[in-house]
C-alpha cells in the first residue's frame, strides 16, 4: 500500500520558471491538501481539496495554483518561482473533512528556487 | 482564529529521561486535538490524537491528554529512546476548517 506518493523528491529551480509538484493517493480519500514547511513556522497550508472537482485556498495560496485531476491526484503548480518558494512541500490526504480523521502525508518534495 | 502554540525546541535528553512537550490551543467549538512526529527525511505520521475532552491518546509509549479547562495537549513520555529522535507536531481540527499545526519541536536523545 503506497499511501501517498509525492514527485519530485528534489528540485532546484531558477527564478521565474515554472514546474509542478504531483501528488497521487491510493486510499480512496476525499480530501487531499497541500503544506508546506519552513524552519520556525511549522506547516501553513497553501490549497486543499475536500472532494474531486472542488478546491479552496488555504493560509497562503499566493504564487501557487492546483488541480484535482480526480478523486486520486491532486497537483500544485509554480507558474513563476520566486525564491521566496524555496521550502519543503507535503501534500496530505484524509477520509473527510472534519470527521477527525488521521492524515497521511507524502515524503515531501524539497524545492529550491535560485 | 484557531491557533496551536507549541513549546519551542529544540529538546536534548538522555536516554530514559522524562519528556514532555507542552502544546496549547486556542479554537472555537470543541476541535479535536493531534500528535505527528516526523522522523528524518520522511512525511508527518500521526502518532495520537484525541477527540473530546478528557480523553487521552497514547502510542509507542507517548500520551497526551485533552484538557478543556486548561487548553492544553502536552505530550509525555516516561524514557525516550534514541529513535524517538525527531520532530513532534501538535495540531488541531474544528470540522469546519484544516488541520492547524504548531511550529514543531525538534528532539534529540542522546545515548
Amino acid at each position: 500500500n503506497a499511501g501517498v506518493t509525492q514527485t519530485p523528491k528534489f528540485q532546484v529551480l531558477k527564478t521565474g520558471q515554472s514546474m509542478t509538484l504531483q501528488c497521487a493517493q491510493d486510499m480512496n480519500h476525499n480530501s487531499m491538501y497541500w503544506y508546506r514547511q519552513d524552519p520556525g513556522m511549522g506547516l501553513r497550508l497553501i490549497y486543499y481539496s475536500a472532494s474531486e472537482g472542488t478546491t479552496d485556498k488555504g493560509e497562503v495560496p499566493n504564487g501557487y495554483n492546483v488541480s484535482r485531476l480526480n478523486k486520486r491526484e491532486f497537483s500544485l503548480r509554480l507558474e513563476s518561482a520566486a525564491p521566496s518558494q524555496t521550502s519543503v512541500y507535503f501534500c496530505a490526504s484524509s477520509g473527510a473533512r472534519g470527521a477527525n480523521t488521521e492524515a497521511f502525508f507524502g515524503q515531501g518534495t524539497r524545492l529550491t528556487v535560485v | 482564529g484557531d491557533s496551536v502554540t507549541q513549546m519551542e525546541g529544540p529538546v536534548t535528553l538522555s536516554e530514559e529521561a522524562f519528556l514532555t512537550i507542552n502544546c496549547t490551543y486556542t479554537a472555537t467549538g470543541y476541535p479535536s486535538l493531534f500528535w505527528y512526529v516526523q522522523y528524518p527525511g520522511e512525511g508527518l505520521q500521526l502518532l495520537l490524537k484525541a477527540t473530546k475532552a478528557d480523553d487521552k491518546g497514547s502510542n509507542k509509549g507517548f500520551e497526551a491528554t485533552y484538557r478543556k479547562e486548561t487548553t492544553s495537549f502536552h505530550l509525555e513520555k516516561g524514557s525516550v529512546q534514541v529513535s524517538d529522535s525527531a520532530v513532534y507536531f501538535c495540531a488541531l481540527e474544528t470540522g469546519a476548517n484544516n488541520l492547524f499545526f504548531g511550529t514543531g519541536t525538534r528532539l534529540t536523545v542522546i545515548p
